[in-house]
């Protein structure tokens, strides 16, 4: 059993170039979730869905777009990227986020440089 | 409020017990949560309870929780080394499609 599935685990970019980081779950839940963590500061929402078709900007969405067009993938995409998204992303998917825990991805780790 | 805090780092002796606290502020909460994150890897689900819930024991996990000062801990009996990690605590609200994280526990167990 798959669960959540992130690509790629490391990659660095220069200032100004994009990327799509990848996220797939194979546990057909409706609520998927891109979080980043910075050192000592815990997660931060970037963007979430409730649904194929539903997206919903998070605490911090600036310079991050996202797309849900099936149940299964949730990429996240950064069109300039900039040094101070160097961070590590999660993702995150949900049965039902009143009453199950949010399942999450190794994470990828992203230096902007 | 969301505000979900915890104190940032904990040293233990192999053997002894660990208790990592957590605070929050919203009343609404129906689950508490808490995450597990080995280094290099993502988060992985310890435990949980259910707001209507005063405690609840897994192997060497307690979870304890009073709703009257908004205190959540974990304690982990006999600490081993395999238990250091950055630990989460998570909040989850009524209505709500998000939890609120706080900073993370970071555990070192020592010889």
């Amino acid at each position: 059993n798959a669960g959540v599935t992130q690509t790629p685990k490391f990659r660095i970019l220069k200032i100004g170039q994009s990327m799509t980081l990848q996220c797939t779950q194979d546990m057909n839940h409706n609520y998927m979730y891109w979080y980043r963590q910075d050192p000592g500061m815990g997660l931060k929402l970037i963007y979430y869905s409730v649904g194929a078709g539903i997206t919903d900007k998070g605490e911090v969405p600036n310079g991050y777009n996202v797309s849900r067009s099936t149940t299964e993938d949730f990429p996240l995409r950064l069109e300039l990227a900039a040094p101070s998204q160097t961070s590590v992303y999660f993702c995150a998917s949900s049965k039902d986020p009143a009453r199950q825990p949010q399942h999450f991805g190794d994470g990828t780790r992203l230096s902007i440089l | 409020g969301e505000d979900v805090e915890q104190s940032l780092f904990l040293s233990v002796r192999e053997g002894d017990s660990s208790v990592i606290n957590c605070t929050y502020t919203d009343s609404s909460s129906t689950y508490l949560y808490w995450y597990k994150q080995e280094p290099g890897a993502g988060l992985q689900l310890l435990t949980y309870i259910f707001s209507n819930m005063d405690m609840k024991q897994d192997q060497r996990l307690t979870v304890l929780l009073n709703k009257k000062d908004k205190h959540l801990s974990l304690r982990i009996a006999d600490t081993q080394t395999g238990d250091s990690a950055i630990y989460f605590c998570a909040e989850g609200l009524r209505n709500d499609y998000k939890l609120s994280f706080g900073a993370g526990t970071t555990v070192t167990v020592r010889a």
